[in-house]
């Protein structure tokens, strides 16, 4: 089944410690991305590769990190995670410009 | 920059009503649009999408219509289930100057009642 997989699906974590959500497509996309959604905000763009070492970022890039390393994995690394970064978090990837994103269940993280 | 504005929700509706949920945006270039939808606890779905001027989108009774003259893409459905009960977001996206980024709406939730 063509998918995109995150995990965790709910994660619990103290201010400081860093984590790392993970996101894997089996659709050998090119284009992969991260998106937080916030109640009131929408969604919004974290970070988003074209490629394989083509990352950029997005509206909203500070407090996170990413690679792509390779096509199919996209992790997303808080290293220093703050209470301002507890929010539903999406993975999404796509073939083309034209072709419209997969998206993930979603993370829903929690920093305390 | 680009962005998508949509109409403000909730909206509520009796079953078998008609939808229409209002989408306009800005681009620079020429976007293609979509719409997604969010049930309780899920992720996005693509719902349907147009890539260029005069194209209609449509899936699951839902149609939308890219109309550049008025830079809209309002999503109608002719009679509404219960089923249909959920967050709809108008996105665009635009791979001008070598990039590719989707702008999203901020959503328009649909509550549909027997």
């Amino acid at each position: 089944e063509a998918q995109v997989t995150q995990n965790p699906r709910y994660l619990i974590t103290v201010t400081g410690k860093k984590l790392t959500v993970t996101c894997s497509q089996n659709m050998n996309h090119e284009y992969m991305s991260w998106y937080r959604q916030d109640p009131g905000l929408g969604l919004r763009q974290i970070y988003y590769s074209m490629n394989v070492e083509v990352t950029d970022k997005g509206d909203v890039p500070e407090g996170y990190k990413v690679s792509r390393k390779e096509k199919r994995n996209f992790p997303l690394i808080l290293e220093s995670p703050s209470p301002n970064q507890t929010s539903l978090y999406f993975c999404a990837s796509s073939f083309t410009e034209n072709y419209g994103y997969t998206f993930g269940s979603g993370t829903r993280l929690t920093v305390v | 920059g680009d962005s998508v504005t949509q109409m403000e929700g909730p909206v509520t509706l009796s079953e078998e009503a008609f939808l229409t949920i209002n989408c306009t945006y800005t681009a620079t270039g020429y976007p293609s649009l979509f719409w997604y939808v969010q049930y309780p606890g899920e992720g996005l779905q693509l719902l349907l999408k147009a890539t260029k001027a005069d194209d209609k989108g449509s899936n699951k009774g839902f149609e939308a219509t890219y109309r550049k003259e008025t830079t809209s893409f309002h999503l109608e459905k002719g009679s509404v289930q219960v089923s249909d009960s959920a967050v709809y977001f108008c996105a665009l996206g635009d791979s001008g100057a070598g990039s590719y980024q989707l702008t999203f709406g901020k959503g328009t939730k649909l509550s549909v009642i027997p």
